[in-house]
C-alpha cells in the first residue's frame, strides 16, 4: 500500500450534508492526489497537490475542495454532498509529477441517500 | 474527449493461454505509459510502465507493447493465471505538458477461466 491510509474506508450520508475524505501517507511525496472511480468512467482525477498549500483542479473538480496543510495528509471534502458525488474514492501519492508510477490507497466507498 | 480509451470492457482467456489487453490514446505529446490492477475493494496496484523511446518493456509475465505511430499499447500476460483476473486500467502521461497528472482509461476486466 506504500504507506497510504484512507478514512474512512466506508460511509453513508445523506444528500447536503459535508463530508471529509482523509488520506495520510507515510512516505513523505510531495505529490497527492483524488480520484473518483465510477463504473463506465475509470479513474478521474478530482485534484491534485503539489505541495504543502499547493493544490490543482482536474477533470472532475466540481463540488469538491482539497486542503493540503501538512505534507503528511490531503483532505478531500464535499461542502454539499450530491447522489451524483456517490463513488469510490481514490487516493494517490506519487515522488515525482510525471514519468513516474502512483501509489494508490485502498479508497474510500462514499453512498450519499 | 476520452484521450485514453481501452474499447474492450471485458476479455475471457483459458489458464495457460495468453492475456492481450488493448489500449489506444489520441494525445500525441504522451510519453509515459503505464497498466494498473486492481482487485475487487483493493486500490489500484501499478504493473508495469514504458517510456515513448521504448516499444517493449518486458516483467516477467508481462510485456507491454507501445506502436507510437498508431499510438497504440498493449499487455500481454504469457501465461495467463487465476490470480490475474482483475480490472486492467491503461494510463498516460506527458513529461512535456507541466502538471498533467496521469490520465487513465475506464479499463478492462479480465477473468482467466482455469
Amino acid at each position: 500500500d506504500a504507506g497510504i491510509t484512507q478514512s474512512p474506508r466506508h460511509k453513508v450520508t445523506e444528500t447536503g450534508t459535508p463530508v471529509t475524505l482523509r488520506c495520510h501517507q507515510t512516505e513523505n511525496h510531495r505529490y497527492m492526489y483524488w480520484y473518483r472511480q465510477d463504473p463506465g468512467h475509470g479513474l478521474r482525477l478530482i485534484h491534485y497537490s503539489y505541495g504543502v498549500k499547493d493544490t490543482d483542479k482536474g477533470e472532475v473538480s466540481d463540488g469538491y475542495s482539497v486542503s493540503r496543510s501538512k505534507t503528511e495528509d490531503f483532505l478531500l471534502t464535499l461542502e454539499s454532498a450530491t447522489s451524483s458525488q456517490t463513488s469510490v474514492y481514490f487516493c494517490a501519492i506519487s515522488e515525482v509529477h510525471v514519468n513516474s508510477p502512483l501509489h494508490f490507497g485502498n479508497g474510500t466507498r462514499l453512498t450519499v441517500t | 474527449d476520452q484521450q485514453v480509451k481501452q474499447n474492450s470492457p471485458s476479455l475471457s482467456v483459458q489458464e495457460g493461454r495468453i492475456s492481450i489487453l488493448n489500449c489506444d490514446y489520441t494525445n500525441s505529446m504522451f510519453d509515459y505509459f503505464l497498466w494498473y490492477k486492481k482487485y475487487p475493494a483493493e486500490g489500484p496496484t501499478f504493473l508495469i510502465s514504458i517510456s515513448s523511446i521504448k516499444d517493449k518493456n518486458e516483467d516477467g509475465r508481462f510485456t507491454v507493447f507501445l506502436n507510437k505511430s498508431a499510438k497504440h499499447l498493449s499487455l500481454h500476460i504469457v501465461p495467463s493465471q487465476p490470480g490475474d483476473s482483475a480490472v486492467y486500467f491503461c494510463a498516460a502521461s506527458s513529461s512535456s505538458s507541466g502538471n498533467t497528472p496521469l490520465v487513465f482509461g475506464k479499463g478492462t476486466r479480465l477473468s482467466v477461466i482455469a
